[in-house]
């Protein structure tokens, strides 16, 4: 079975820009996976950021982007503050009606 | 304002059945796809289970297929998914989750989510 992969942990300096990236354990993400990326705080549901690959859901901050690069989507934070310090999941649509979730990148600002 | 709000949820032996609710309001229902999405305790997301706008097509992940049925009452606004034959491993906080879609995995739009509720636990446990 297909595994989506993310980096277990990332940090980055305040004011900082980050890369995340998710992808497949075999084959390519593109645009077709509809990549979709969501933030989670501790004790809280998950936020919708971005859906089908670089469409900011509301309220969505510009300084969160998707994009694709090279074989794997990625999710850039540009100016990071503190409290993007959080949880971050892609979501890759599989085909039939399947959706896999990545296990998810949990992101330090300091 | 969109709302979800999930229900049902609770202890329960394994091999035994529970049946969660999702209460929709704020926007119209039946032109939308729903999803289960859960989170066990420590871990990352997990998606469960989607159904299209009118109910039609249904779809689930590897590990609850056969086991859990999902549904929906457009008249009611209601989404609910069925768990029977629980194991120690369906032990997770489970949310409903709202697509933008009316149909789930479409070629055009694939699958995504827009809103999500606060969850419901399911604990299963001897």
């Amino acid at each position: 079975q297909t595994v989506v992969t993310q980096e277990p942990s990332f940090a980055v300096s305040p004011g900082g820009t980050v890369t995340l990236t998710c992808g497949l354990s075999s084959g390519s993400v593109s645009i077709t996976s509809f990549p979709s990326w969501y933030q989670q705080t501790p004790g809280q549901p998950p936020r919708t950021l971005i859906y089908n690959t670089n469409s900011r859901s509301s309220g969505v901050p510009d300084r969160f982007s998707g994009s694709i690069l090279g074989n794997k989507a990625a999710l850039t934070i540009t100016g990071a503050q503190a409290d993007d310090e959080s949880d971050y999941y892609c979501l890759l649509y599989m085909g039939f009606g399947i959706a896999v979730f990545g296990g998810g990148t949990k992101l330090t600002v300091l | 304002e969109v709302q979800v709000l999930e229900s049902g949820g609770g202890l329960v032996q394994p091999g035994g059945s529970l049946r969660l609710s999702c209460a929709a309001s704020g926007f119209t229902f039946s032109i939308y796809a729903m999803s289960w999405v859960r989170q066990a305790p420590g871990k990352g997301l997990e998606w469960v289970s989607a159904i299209s706008g009118s109910g039609d097509d249904t779809y689930y992940a590897d590990s609850v297929k056969g086991r859990f049925t999902i549904s929906r009452d457009n008249s009611r606004n209601t989404l609910s998914l069925q768990m029977n034959s629980l194991v120690d491993e369906d032990t997770a906080l489970y949310y409903c989750a709202k697509a933008p879609t009316y149909v789930w995995g479409s070629y055009r739009q694939g699958v995504s989510f827009d809103y999500w509720g606060q969850g419901t636990l399911v604990a299963v446990s001897s």
